[in-house]
């Protein structure tokens, strides 16, 4: 059971470039998040998913874009890259809220750097 | 939305104290969890706690969902237990939400 996998684990960016970052859940979960973690700070909400095909802005959207094609994967793109998107990336995943346990799960983080 | 707010910022501790961590939320929550960040960056999942009591070896956690608090409870501080500790909550259908963390530094 791997859980929440992210893939890159690095990368190095030029300014102006395009990148996908990709998460993937086996735990067939609902709902799917992004976060982004600067130094010394706590987790902000870029993006999220409550199902397949739908998406919703978080608190720091601007810059990003995602897609939930299909119920396990939870894409984030930066289709310009700009210095002030390096940061950590995480990417969750939970059920529903309802009467099922809704713990989130996090990946192992994707570093990203901005040059 | 809803606002999660953890005291202390940072807490130092001799190897073998006590401590006590504490998370606040501004509307009721279905979901309440604590993790620990450790230092190579990994969120580790300490309790999913929307109410009540939940112990762990060394570590406990507790939540009062009527008074909007929750607490985790670290006995007997290894070094090990250095890092920082987040609580984050959810309500209904609504996103995650982190608060900044609690920074803890056990000394030996």
């Amino acid at each position: 059971n791997a859980g929440v996998t992210q893939t890159p684990k690095f990368r190095v960016l030029k300014t102006g470039q395009s990148m996908t970052l990709l998460c993937a859940q086996d735990m067939n979960h609902e709902y799917m998040y992004w976060y982004r973690q600067d130094p010394g700070m706590g987790l902000r909400l870029i993006h999220y998913s409550v199902g397949e095909g739908t998406t919703a802005k978080g608190e720091v959207p601007d810059g990003y874009n995602v897609s939930r094609l299909k119920k396990q994967n939870f894409l984030l793109g930066l289709e310009s890259a700009a210095p002030s998107q390096t940061s950590v990336y995480f990417c969750a995943s939970s059920n529903r809220d309802s009467k099922m346990n809704t713990e989130a799960f996090f990946g192992q983080g994707t570093r990203l750097t901005v040059v | 939305g809803i606002q999660v707010e953890q005291s202390p910022p940072d807490l130092i501790l001799q190897e073998g104290a006590n401590s006590t961590l504490r998370c606040n939320f501004s509307d009721s929550v279905n979901n309440l969890q604590w993790f620990h960040q450790n230092p190579w960056g990994q969120l580790i999942n300490l309790f999913y706690i929307p109410s009540g009591t939940k112990q762990n070896g060394r570590l406990s956690a507790t939540t009062v969902a009527t008074e909007r608090y929750s607490l985790l409870y670290i006995s007997s501080s290894q070094t090990t237990d250095s890092g920082v500790y987040f609580c984050a909550a959810r309500q209904g259908a609504q996103k995650l939400v982190f608060g900044q963390g609690t920074r803890l530094t056990i000394n030996p």
